[in-house]
């Protein structure tokens, strides 16, 4: 199976911040990587698939990047609606694996 | 607007059976593909599994810790996919949500509300 790896696994960051999370997978999944959101008690919502393809919708403040084992998810300018969990998932084989998760948190 | 709705969580004994239903509207069910993943209380997603469609061969496809244990299954006529839960354990508890999953960008693109099965004696 393969681990995706997600660090750090919490932040504390303040409103207009950029916030980097990073995720890594135990062997090579070319672009096959997703990110999503999940706030408390609400569903998963995704993000980024392909590693850089932002799903229609999400505001553009949102952006992946990466390939092989290693990416990031990036908020450019950090905003109140966006302090939540975020999630890394891969695609590239079965199982579908995600990563462990990062809260992101008001500072 | 693509709606899914999760039904049939609960309380159920280990070694018991439960089946989750989930409702599809504002998406051609017929031609999604469709997957479970859970989420245990205060942990992180895990993938259940996926099943393809009709036209696309309908297979199935399950992470190990429930292969042999779960089944799904859609009826396409009634736009809704089911998880059969077999044998069920302490650690199956967990939300359940259903989410379609795009079989060309392998994403889960849309997701229910979510359903609470508790395993417990």
């Amino acid at each position: 199976d393969i681990q995706m790896t997600q660090s750090p696994s919490s932040l504390s960051a303040s409103v207009g911040d950029r916030v980097t999370i990073t995720c890594r997978a135990s062997q090579s999944i070319s672009s096959s990587l997703n990110w999503y959101q999940q706030k408390p008690g609400k569903a998963p919502k995704v993000l980024i698939y392909a590693a850089s393809s932002l799903q229609s919708g999400v505001p553009s403040r949102f952006s992946g990047s990466g390939s092989g084992t290693d990416f990031t998810l990036t908020i450019s300018s950090l905003q109140p609606e966006d302090f939540a969990t975020y999630y890394c998932q891969q695609c590239n084989s079965f199982p579908l694996t995600f990563g462990g998760g990062t809260k992101v948190e008001i500072k | 607007e693509v709606r899914l709705v999760e039904s049939g969580g609960g309380l159920v004994k280990p070694g018991g059976s439960l089946r989750l239903s989930c409702a599809a509207s504002g998406v051609t069910f017929s031609n999604a593909w469709m997957s479970w993943v859970r989420q245990a209380p205060g942990e992180g997603l895990e993938w259940v599994g996926r099943i393809k469609s009709k036209n696309d061969g309908g297979t199935t496809e399950y992470a190990a810790p429930v292969k042999g244990r779960f089944t799904i299954s859609r009826d396409d006529s009634k736009n809704t996919l089911y998880l059969q839960m077999n044998s069920l354990k302490t650690e199956d508890t967990a939300v359940y949500y259903c989410a379609t999953y795009s079989g060309t960008y392998c994403f889960f693109g849309q997701w229910g509300q979510g359903t609470l099965v508790t395993v417990s004696s």
